[in-house]
């Protein structure tokens, strides 16, 4: 079965520090796969995606994300942390058909220690 | 450009009345249209999806029931809450020229 792995459900980092948000995907071939966050009582709002163009994806707010099929990653990173990146991450995959579902992660807090 | 409405914003209900949810789409044709819930402390769960006018596809039995019956409408629906149904629910849509999918601003339901 198709799925969306992120591994730790909460992660705190000092304020400039990386930020290192983990993604695992499961499936037979390479899936569509996206990074979205969510601030409290918020839709979500997609930071970047990747769609088997350019393995390295530079989305919003200086968040980046590098699928490696070896892996089965994609793996969310930032290079120094602001305080307005707290908030909710989720990674998702789907597959380009009609009937796609979009299958979500269980999401990863990210809180910003001053 | 494309829009995606839904409300209410909050809602609290009492356990056993009925529920109905909106969602329309603004700006694009025959959008993949989809309900998620999202309970506290957890990830989003894919409740339907629609890739058509009275397609519905379900991915969990429960409580709730949705409905398409215009292109860009998008009803979520229960004869009866529970106090499971509690949750913060999303809508969201995707174009047939998309890879990904845009979110509402959600409905807070909270029953009682």
């Amino acid at each position: 079965a198709q799925s969306v792995t992120q591994l730790g459900s909460h992660v705190s980092v000092s304020e400039g520090a990386l930020v290192l948000l983990r993604c695992n995907y499961s499936s037979s071939v390479p899936p569509y796969l996206f990074w979205y966050v969510q601030y409290p009582n918020q839709g979500l709002q997609l930071l970047l995606k990747y769609t088997s163009a350019a393995t390295l994806v530079k989305g919003i707010n200086g968040f980046e994300a590098e699928f490696k099929k070896s892996e089965t990653s994609f793996h969310l990173t930032k290079p120094s942390a602001h305080m307005s990146d707290a908030a909710e991450y989720f990674c998702a995959q789907n597959f380009y058909s009609s009937a796609s579902k979009i299958i979500f992660g269980s999401g990863t807090r990210l809180s910003i220690r001053p | 450009s494309q829009t995606i409405h839904q409300w209410p914003a909050t809602l609290v209900q009492p356990v056993g009345s009925p529920l109905s949810l909106e969602c329309t789409v603004e700006g694009t044709s025959n959008p993949n249209l989809y309900w998620y819930r999202q309970a506290a402390g957890r990830g989003l769960q894919l409740l339907f999806y629609s890739v058509g006018i009275g397609q519905i596809s379900s991915e969990v039995p429960q409580n709730l029931s949705a409905s398409r019956p215009q292109d860009r409408q998008f009803i979520l629906s229960s004869k009866k809450l529970l106090l499971s149904d509690s949750g913060f629910y999303l809508c969201a849509w995707r174009g047939q020229k998309n890879t990904e999918a845009f979110f509402g601003q959600g409905t807070r339901l909270t029953v009682v």
